[in-house]
């Protein structure tokens, strides 16, 4: 069975672009997070979406940002003018449901770098 | 807020030792917790969970215990090996205690050195 996929790996974009981070979940996942890890910092949740819902965005910045889960294909992770702070790895998760104890499989991460 | 703390420094075994790490939360327990290997340039890796009411999980060469009156959990690896070597992470799910996201709560990690 695939992992998680997510993609791009390795994106850089210049400060005031758009960034797009997809990700596939593990077959039978449909919940999906989205975590950050800036550099030398812990893994941060900004949100948890199913399929055409968001359940929880209470990590996500107020601005900026924004996150989708559609029926058909990828969640797609969305950043709109992009600044340098906003350099980080971002990571996907997946999971059959949110049942307490239930194991969150983790991407391999896209590295955004703003230049 | 809820708080991890889990040591910022580096921790050095010799191969062949048990590493324990430590993790340290604030306010109050959650329904239960994590840890994550997670190594250079990778996404994590889920290793072991443990609920509020179980005091020890083993898994192969890994133990893992919750004690929700210290507010702490250890991680132990015995027998270690230099492919031991990696980050580690400790990760608290606070949803099902009213704590607050639906998301994990995840500590900074201790960097876990296995020297030959």
């Amino acid at each position: 069975n695939a992992g998680v996929m997510q993609n791009p790996r390795h994106l850089v974009r210049r400060r005031g672009q758009e960034a797009r981070l997809r990700c596939s979940p593990m077959k039978g996942h449909s919940h999906v997070y989205w975590y950050r890890q800036l550099p030398e910092e812990g893994l941060k949740f900004m949100v948890y979406l199913q399929k055409e819902n968001i359940i929880d965005e209470s990590g996500m910045p107020k601005e900026r940002f924004s996150a989708e889960f559609p029926k058909e294909g990828p969640s797609i992770l969305r950043i709109q003018q992009v600044v340098r702070g906003d350099s980080a790895a971002y990571f996907c998760a997946s999971s059959t449901n949110r049942d307490s104890g239930n194991t969150i499989y983790f991407g391999e991460g896209s590295w955004l770098t703003v230049v | 807020s809820q708080k991890i703390e889990q040591n910022s420094e580096a921790l050095n075994i010799q191969e062949g030792k048990t590493a324990t790490l430590t993790c340290n939360y604030t306010n109050y327990s959650p329904a239960y917790l994590q840890w994550y290997r997670q190594d250079p340039g990778r996404g994590p890796v889920f290793l072991l969970l443990i609920r509020e009411n179980e005091k020890e999980k083993r898994k192969e060469r890994l133990k893992v215990t919750f004690d929700t009156t210290l507010k702490q959990s250890l991680f132990h690896i015995t027998a270690s090996q230099p492919a031991d070597s990696a980050t580690y992470l400790c990760a608290l799910d606070m949803s099902y205690s009213g704590g607050g996201a639906d998301g994990l709560t995840f500590g900074k990690g201790t960097h876990l050195i296995i020297q030959p």
